[in-house]
């Protein structure tokens, strides 16, 4: 069975752009999540979402927001980037929303510039 | 605001050595996690603790919930070099919720 996919693994933009970071979820599992991890703040939430709905919201600014498509499979989006948005994202599926084990994702590493 | 502090921060030790791992905080969970995370991949579930005051035991590993649902341990019996990487508590505030509360994360090297 696969496990969770994100594209791309490695990112470069400069500050004030825009990117969209794709994941897809494990066959069968609705809920994607995704966290942004930096070395400063951890590992922090970002939002869920479930059957294409955002089921909650972590404490990040409007310029992050996502989308899941009816395949279950999900895209972070970060607008105007900072250099402060440079960080592992990773995304995580789980079969249920809020039930069952979480199975994250390599993570895309994005560096802003 | 970081909820969940865990200490140490960084850790190595010598292979056959014996460890503990610590993960407080002022807020009551409803369910707490252990993840262990290697460079280059995301993190891997350990174990969920969702009684106050359990015990559970995974090989050389025995992770305990405090009775109050705020802290938790992780000690690691006799480690291995293949225990090496980044520790997390993860705890979440509310049931049927993915919002997680991660904490910052303990590095264990173990040398072989």
């Amino acid at each position: 069975k696969a496990g969770v996919t994100q594209t791309p693994r490695y990112l470069i933009k400069t500050r004030g752009q825009q990117v969209t970071l794709s994941c897809s979820p494990i066959s069968g599992h609705r809920s994607v999540s995704w966290y942004q991890q930096t070395p400063g703040q951890g590992l922090q939430f970002l939002f869920e979402y479930f059957s294409e709905t955002q089921r909650n919201k972590g404490n990040f600014p409007g310029r992050f927001s996502g989308r899941q498509f009816s395949n279950s499979r999900s895209e972070m989006n970060v607008s105007t980037l900072e250099l402060g948005d440079s960080a592992l994202y990773l995304c995580a599926s789980s079969r249920t929303s809020g039930r069952n084990e979480q199975f994250f994702g390599p993570g895309t590493r994005l560096t802003v510039l | 605001t970081q909820l969940l502090e865990q200490s140490p921060q960084f850790l190595s030790i010598q292979e056959g050595e014996n460890l503990t791992v610590y993960c407080n905080s002022s807020s009551v969970f409803s369910s707490l996690q252990w993840y262990r995370q290697e460079p280059g991949e995301g993190p891997v579930l350990l174990v969920t603790v969702v009684t106050g005051g359990e015990v559970k035991k995974l090989k050389r590993l025995t992770f305990q919930f405090g009775d109050a649902r705020k802290d938790s341990s992780l000690h690691i019996t006799a480690a291995q070099p293949g225990d090496t990487g980044l520790y997390l508590c993860a705890g979440k505030l509310t049931s049927g919720t993915y919002k997680y509360i991660f904490g910052t994360g303990t590095r264990l090297k173990v040398l072989a």
